[in-house]
């Protein structure tokens, strides 16, 4: 298994707090991506990293924020989370960009706003 | 905006049968790949088809393509209670930042193996 590390797994937290997910990688691979997963609209992608301090808005960004100041972390921060965020969060690395790489996903991350 | 939709949305079948599992999409693609995800857990790469292939094999999985009708399929042979698990496909799609790729998941399909 690819070394990917998501924490919390786990989190419950109210309505207004900020929240921050990290995902943290040991296989060095540039590429970083968090994904959300909801009953009837399978994975849908929030942002990518391209490289470190290198980000871009997916699908559904709105809400969220990323940080990479290192290869191996990932941050995905809800400034001030609703119940719409409640959902299961993936992180996926890639060695290298391309039609034909294979993404490699974490465990997730269990969020639940109320 | 989804871009591949998995049919059925569940299966259920005994163990030693076959599974089959249907995957359309819309626009052209470069490849398509296939990920099974277990209950509680990230999903798995299984297997990647390119836009010009139609078939191909690896191990109990038969993946075929046809770009004309924009389906593929995920065949899974002499199914086993392990099996169990969602199915995914994917493919995929040049996004606007620094040339990279973004992969767009169907709903997937939930395959269940009797033992």
């Amino acid at each position: 298994d690819a070394g990917i590390t998501q924490s919390p797994r786990h989190k419950v937290t109210e309505t207004g707090t900020p929240v921050t997910l990290r995902c943290h990688q040991t296989e060095n691979h540039r590429y970083m991506y968090w994904y959300r997963q909801d009953p009837g609209h399978g994975l849908r992608l929030i942002h990518y990293s391209y490289g470190v301090k290198d980000t871009d808005k997916g699908e559904v960004s709105d809400g969220y924020s990323v940080s990479r100041s290192k290869t191996e972390d990932f941050l995905l921060t809800l400034e001030s989370a609703t119940s719409s965020q409640t959902s299961v969060y993936f992180c996926a690395i890639s060695e290298r960009t391309g039609a034909n790489q294979p993404q490699h996903f974490g465990d997730g991350t269990r969020l639940s706003i109320l | 905006s989804q871009q591949g939709e998995e049919d059925p949305q569940a299966l259920s079948i005994q163990e030693g049968e076959n599974a089959t599992m249907n995957c359309s999409y819309k626009t052209s693609i470069n490849n398509l790949q296939w990920y099974r995800q277990n209950s509680g857990r990230g999903l798995v790469h299984l297997i990647l088809i390119r836009s010009n292939e139609r078939e191909k094999h690896s191990g109990r999985l038969r993946v075929t393509l046809d770009t004309s009708k924009k389906s593929s399929s995920l065949l899974i042979t002499a199914s086993r209670a392990a099996d169990t698990a969602s199915y995914f496909c994917a493919t995929d799609a040049r996004s606007s930042g620094a040339g990279s790729y973004q992969l767009t998941f169907g709903k997937g399909t939930k395959l269940s193996v009797i033992p």
